[in-house]
């Protein structure tokens, strides 16, 4: 079964600190996508970021950087010298585009607060 | 490029009654997801919808029941609402035959059950 698991509930750091977000997922399949979404107050989903399981490299945008390890399942996400604007819910997920269904699975989310 | 809309924004209902949320995909976007996302917890898949058929449903009960138009867009109806169904119900449309999994996600409804 497909399974993403966010284990940071909350993270409150101080502004123009770095912040990582794990995310561990689980999936038998060979082909899959990993994501990375930002939810703010208002509740709408932000798309950051989509990964396909052949590409390994490692990306930046700006104070934005993945870091994806296919040997240990894992998506984590960094922000470098973090600013208020960025608290908000970041969650991660994982979707297998050959089911029968683009469905997108979701983590938890982790709950990231910028204090000033 | 107009994005996902959804309406209404807020909705109150009481237990046993049913209810209908309405969903515009994106400019080009044949394909309509939903999701609903009780407080707290990441989005759970519902159902999704392309070229007006159901094309996958998550674990969710058949009171839970879709539909989707000509022009893609969608309605997610809910009967015999029970107070576990309060929650943000978020759409997601895409363009199926692209790079899969491109979807955009609407504001929400946020639906709220007594």
């Amino acid at each position: 079964a497909q399974k993403v698991t966010q284990a940071q509930t909350e993270i409150s750091v101080v502004e123009k600190e770095d912040v990582t977000l794990d995310c561990v997922y689980e999936t038998r399949d060979t082909t899959y996508y990993l994501f990375w979404y930002k939810q703010p107050p208002s509740g709408e989903l932000v798309f950051l970021i989509r990964r396909n399981s052949f590409d390994e490299q490692n990306e930046i945008s700006g104070r934005y950087s993945w870091n994806f390890q296919k040997s240990t399942s894992s998506f984590n996400f960094t922000i470098t010298a973090s600013q208020v604007v960025d608290s908000a819910v970041y969650f991660c997920a994982l979707s297998e585009p050959y089911s029968s269904a683009s469905k997108i699975i979701f983590g938890s989310g982790t709950r990231l607060s910028i204090r000033p | 490029e107009t994005g996902v809309t959804q309406s209404p924004t807020h909705l109150i209902k009481t237990r046993g009654q049913q209810v209908t949320l309405r969903c515009s995909s994106q400019s080009g976007h044949n394909t309509v997801s939903w999701y609903q996302q009780a407080l707290g917890q990441g989005p759970q898949f519902i159902f999704q919808y392309y070229r007006e058929e159901e094309n996958g449903r998550g674990n969710f009960p058949p009171r839970f029941s879709g539909l989707q138009f000509p022009n893609y867009s969608s309605e997610l109806n809910v009967n015999a609402l029970e107070l576990d169904d309060s929650a943000l119900y978020l759409c997601a449309s895409s363009f199926s035959g692209r790079a899969p999994n491109e979807q955009f996600f609407g504001p929400g409804t946020r639906l709220t059950v007594l």
